[in-house]
């Protein structure tokens, strides 16, 4: 099955400073990855996620980038903000699985500072 | 409204007292699947079900049995269970491209 490393376990960073959140994975044939964000309490959601036929998605002040070569995956948050503080997912699929069987990285906490 | 329901939102009981988690989507979803949380270990898959009938085990499956005998629901239930199993809980249904979690169940086994 699919292996996912995903580092730092905690973050912080000072408001309106940008974070980085990355995500190796181990299966070559994955074609699809998503971050979920989790909120303290809350469940996990989607938040953004990228297809291995583009290398950069936006939206807003989120992005993800994928490297294919490297089997790496990163969230990049800029003008951080107290309401992004959460926890962020990170997951790739099966071999040979659709999208919806699902491998999460461990987590990484991040907490953003007035 | 679009969702996924778990029931209960939290339950406390002793070892060996078989118990059930309910989950239930209206969304017409053919994949479900439960995750358990825990600290630093993320979300682990139990179990999983590609459509009515059809169950196959996740990462973590020991002490936790599944059915889906309707495609709404997935009930998760624990036969047996052990202070190990105390844990937050997550349901999850999707249609093969985003993965939709339930509120949460949180389990403690005395």
């Amino acid at each position: 099955g699919e292996n996912v490393e995903q580092h730092p376990s905690t973050l912080s960073v000072q408001e309106g400073d940008s974070a980085v959140i990355k995500c190796t994975y181990s299966d070559s044939a994955s074609n699809y990855f998503p971050w979920y964000k989790q909120e303290l309490g809350k469940r996990p959601q989607l938040i953004i996620d990228i297809r291995s036929n583009v290398g950069e998605k936006k939206d807003q002040r989120i992005a993800v980038t994928l490297n294919k070569t490297a089997k790496h995956f990163s969230l990049h948050i800029t003008e951080t903000q107290p309401e992004d503080s959460a926890v962020y997912f990170c997951a790739a699929p099966y071999s040979g699985a659709g999208s919806y069987q699902l491998t999460f990285g461990k987590g990484t906490k991040l907490s953003v500072i007035p | 409204e679009a969702q996924v329901t778990q029931n209960p939102r939290y339950l406390i009981t002793v070892t060996g007292k078989k118990l059930t988690v309910t989950c239930s989507q209206n969304m017409n979803h053919e994949y479900m699947s439960w995750y358990r949380q825990d600290p630093g270990l993320g979300l682990r898959q139990i179990y999983y079900s590609m459509n009515v009938e059809v169950t196959d085990k996740g990462d973590v499956p020991e002490g936790y049995k599944v059915s889906r005998k309707e495609k709404r629901n997935f009930p998760l239930i624990l036969e047996s269970p052990s202070p190990n199993q105390t844990s937050l809980y997550f349901c999850a249904s999707s249609s093969g491209i985003e993965q939709y979690f339930g509120p949460g169940t949180r389990l403690t086994v005395t």
